[in-house]
């Protein structure tokens, strides 16, 4: 059984910080991770993802994450935010059958100016 | 631009009736979906389907039918609307190609169940 756990539903930052949002999860075989924002009223929109190759992959607008397989994790992080950034960020995995995403419940990223 | 159109946005429904919520996409992927967001519990799969005139159980099929009639539409239905099924509903499409397959969601519809 694939789960995905993001500990933090809350996270709140002032404007410039950096920022680490937390995912881990359990799935024994081979995994697809991915990240997506939501703002406020609207759908997600996908930001990145892995799934083989290079554990830190790159996404839109300066996120990226890494993926540790040890400690079961792919946590995403930002240098520098921006209050555009305050989202609703969701960690999701899809395992043997990818078609099947399972999200967390996400993580409410609050930007203070 | 990849887009996925949901409707109705909005609805209030009363208990016991009928609810048929849309998506089209116009993205030509093999495969859509629907979800459920409910505060506190994340996105939960409904229903999603490979291929037009198929449709599979996701982890919350219970009180849901779903009818994929075409490649582009994509329709959700709650045939006895409880007050329990208010929530958003977010539908998605993604290509076939596991390493490209992301998903793309639509706006959202809003039901509430009276």
């Amino acid at each position: 059984t694939q789960t995905v756990s993001q500990s933090d539903a809350h996270v709140t930052v002032f404007e410039g910080d950096s920022v680490e949002l937390r995912c881990n999860y359990s799935y024994g075989g081979s995994i697809y991770l991915s990240w997506y924002i939501q703002h406020h009223g609207h759908g997600l929109q996908f930001l990145l993802k892995y799934y083989s190759g290079n554990p830190v992959v790159q996404g839109v607008n300066g996120f990226e994450a890494e993926f540790s397989k040890s400690d079961s994790s792919f946590h995403l992080r930002k240098a520098s935010v921006h209050w555009s950034d305050s989202a609703v960020y969701f960690c999701a995995v899809s395992g043997t059958n990818a078609y099947k995403v399972i999200f967390g419940k996400g993580t409410h990223l609050h930007v203070l100016p | 631009e990849a887009a996925v159109t949901q409707s109705p946005r909005s609805k209030v429904a009363v208990t016991g009736g009928k609810v048929t919520l849309s998506c089209h996409q116009t993205n030509n992927h093999d495969y859509m979906y629907w979800y459920r967001q409910d505060t506190g519990h994340g996105l939960r799969l409904i229903h999603y389907s490979y291929v037009a005139d198929s449709t599979e159980k996701g982890d919350i099929p219970d009180g849901y039918k779903a009818s994929r009639p075409s490649q582009e539409n994509f329709s959700l239905i709650l045939e006895l609307a409880s007050l329990s099924q208010t929530a958003v509903y977010f539908c998605a499409s993604s290509l076939r190609d596991r390493a490209t397959g992301q998903l793309y969601f639509g706006e959202g519809s809003k039901l509430t169940v009276l």
